[in-house]
């Protein structure tokens, strides 16, 4: 079973950021958070990964609270193009098979 | 780096029949993974090589599924005698273990199976 808790759908307007909430409370001290997001009919696609830190990339930013237990990811400027399913994981490292829930469908509406 | 590359995109086949999925992971990769999703969830573990070995099957891979990567490069995932319930798109993932344990996997486009 998935260790992460994601809403189900969020909604963004194109250009505002978007936050995407993911709570892990059993995460272990050895344990990071990835985010990957599907696009229709695509293969999951690698965003960004944190331990405790948090994390910046080209594509997202990544925000761990201090107890782990959640995170959120941020999209700075939503475009039509991040319309995706993403989804939060919780693993020791990408040597581990990862367990995908059903992720948050966001839809960034014009 | 091309990416990882799967082979056929999309399969209709009839109940009952064989078929076959190549993924060709990113050449230096060493860890190659199998996933299957179906509509509405996310994707599920299969199966993963090291190398040349499998090392875990999960139990959703029945005996009727069988994978291989003879050479440590490409691999295929095998159904025979497919059913209806097998209708889902089969995802390939590749990694190499070699390097820090936070490197990511990378998914290959998937292979769509329908199952008349």
């Amino acid at each position: 079973d998935a260790k992460t808790t994601q809403p189900p759908s969020m909604d963004c307007a194109e250009g505002r950021a978007a936050n995407l909430p993911c709570n892990h409370s059993t995460i272990s001290g050895n344990e990071y958070v990835y985010w990957y997001r599907q696009i229709h009919s695509q293969g999951p696609q690698y965003i960004i990964h944190g331990l405790k830190n948090n994390e910046t990339n080209e594509m997202a930013s990544l925000i761990i609270t201090e107890d782990r237990k959640s995170s959120t990811l941020i999209l700075p400027h939503a475009t039509l193009r991040d319309t995706a399913v993403y989804y939060c994981i919780v693993e020791k490292g990408s040597n581990y098979k990862l367990t995908f829930g059903k992720g948050t469908l966001l839809t960034v509406n014009p | 780096d091309t990416g990882v590359s799967q082979d056929p995109r999309h399969k209709i086949t009839k109940r009952g029949q064989n078929v076959t999925f190549r993924c060709d992971p990113i050449s230096e990769h060493n860890r190659l993974y199998w996933y299957r999703q179906t509509l509405g969830q996310g994707p599920e573990f299969l199966t993963y090589f090291q190398n040349e070995a499998q090392l875990e099957k999960s139990r959703l891979l029945s005996d009727r599924f069988s994978a291989e990567r003879p050479k440590g490069s490409f691999s295929t995932l095998e159904i025979q005698r497919t059913e209806q319930g097998d209708s889902a798109m089969y995802l390939c993932a590749s990694t190499s273990s070699g390097r820090a344990r936070q490197e990511t996997q990378y998914f290959g486009p998937g292979t769509r199976l329908l199952v008349l």
